[in-house]
C-alpha cells in the first residue's frame, strides 16, 4: 500500500531555533500533503495544506510566517518551525492520498520538544 | 461547519468481548468517513474507510457501518483482543470543493483498553 516516510520521528531542540520536518511519499506522487499538529491526549488539527509547485494554504489560526511549508516535488513536502518556542512542542504529522477518493495515508509523526 | 464527536472517549473490556465505537458528524454532505487507529505515540494506520455511498465495510474481525442521513458511523470490533488495545480516531472528508477540498475532519478519539 502507499506509504509516508516522515522523518525525524522525534527531535528536541532549543528555544529559538529551527526544525525542519520531512515526509516524503515513497511510492506514489502527493500533488498535496496535509500538515496536522496533535496535542496531548487531544486530537489531529489540521495546520495547513501544501501543493506542488505552490503556495501552501493555512488554517485560521496558523502563523504562516512561523510553519513554513515547501512542497518543491511531487514526492516531498517539508514543515519547518522557526524561532521554536516551547508552546510550539507537539506532534507534527503529515498525510497524502494516492488518489481521488481513496483514504488518506499518514506518516509516522513527529514529536518536537522545545526546550 | 463539521463536527466530530465519538463516544465514549474511554472503553475499557476484557478480552474476547465485542465492541462498539460510535462517531456521528453534524454535516452529512461527505465524501467519506475513515476510521484509524492510533498506538501511543505514533502515526494513524488506516483501519476502514467508507465512501458516502457506501453503508459498510468489513476487515477482519472489524466491521464500519455508515448512516449518512443521521450522520453516524459505528465500528464493531468483534472477539476484542490486547492487541486492540490503541486510540481509535473518526474521521470525515466533506464533499465540497473550494478550500474545504481534501480536509479530514476529526472526531476526539475513543480509547480502548483490552486487558487480558
Amino acid at each position: 500500500g502507499a506509504v509516508v516516510s516522515q522523518h525525524p520521528s522525534r527531535v528536541i531542540c532549543k528555544s529559538g531555533t529551527s526544525v525542519k520536518i520531512e515526509c516524503r511519499s515513497l511510492d506514489f506522487q502527493a500533488t498535496t500533503m496535509f500538515w496536522y499538529r496533535q496535542f496531548p491526549k487531544q486530537s489531529l488539527m489540521l495546520m495547513a495544506t501544501s501543493n506542488e509547485g505552490s503556495k501552501a494554504t493555512y488554517e485560521q489560526g496558523v502563523e504562516k510566517d512561523k510553519f513554513l511549508i515547501n512542497h518543491a516535488s511531487l514526492t516531498l513536502s517539508t514543515l519547518t518551525v522557526t524561532s521554536a518556542h516551547p508552546e510550539d512542542s507537539s506532534f507534527y504529522i503529515c498525510s497524502a492520498r494516492v488518489r481521488r477518493g481513496d483514504g488518506y495515508t499518514f506518516g509516522s509523526g513527529t514529536r518536537l520538544t522545545v526546550v | 461547519k463539521q463536527e466530530v464527536t465519538q463516544i465514549p472517549a474511554a472503553l475499557s473490556v476484557p478480552e474476547g468481548e465485542n465492541l462498539v465505537l460510535n462517531c456521528s458528524f453534524t454535516d452529512s454532505a461527505i465524501y467519506n468517513l475513515q476510521w484509524f487507529r492510533q498506538d501511543p505515540g505514533k502515526g494513524l494506520t488506516s483501519l476502514l474507510l467508507i465512501q458516502s455511498s457506501q453503508r459498510e465495510q468489513t476487515s477482519g474481525r472489524l466491521n464500519a457501518s455508515l448512516d449518512k442521513s443521521s450522520g453516524r458511523s459505528t465500528l464493531y470490533i468483534a472477539a476484542s483482543q490486547p492487541g486492540d488495545s490503541a486510540t481509535y480516531l473518526c474521521a470525515v472528508r466533506l464533499y465540497a470543493g473550494g478550500t474545504s477540498y481534501g480536509k479530514l475532519t476529526f472526531g476526539q478519539g475513543t480509547i480502548l483498553t483490552v486487558h487480558p
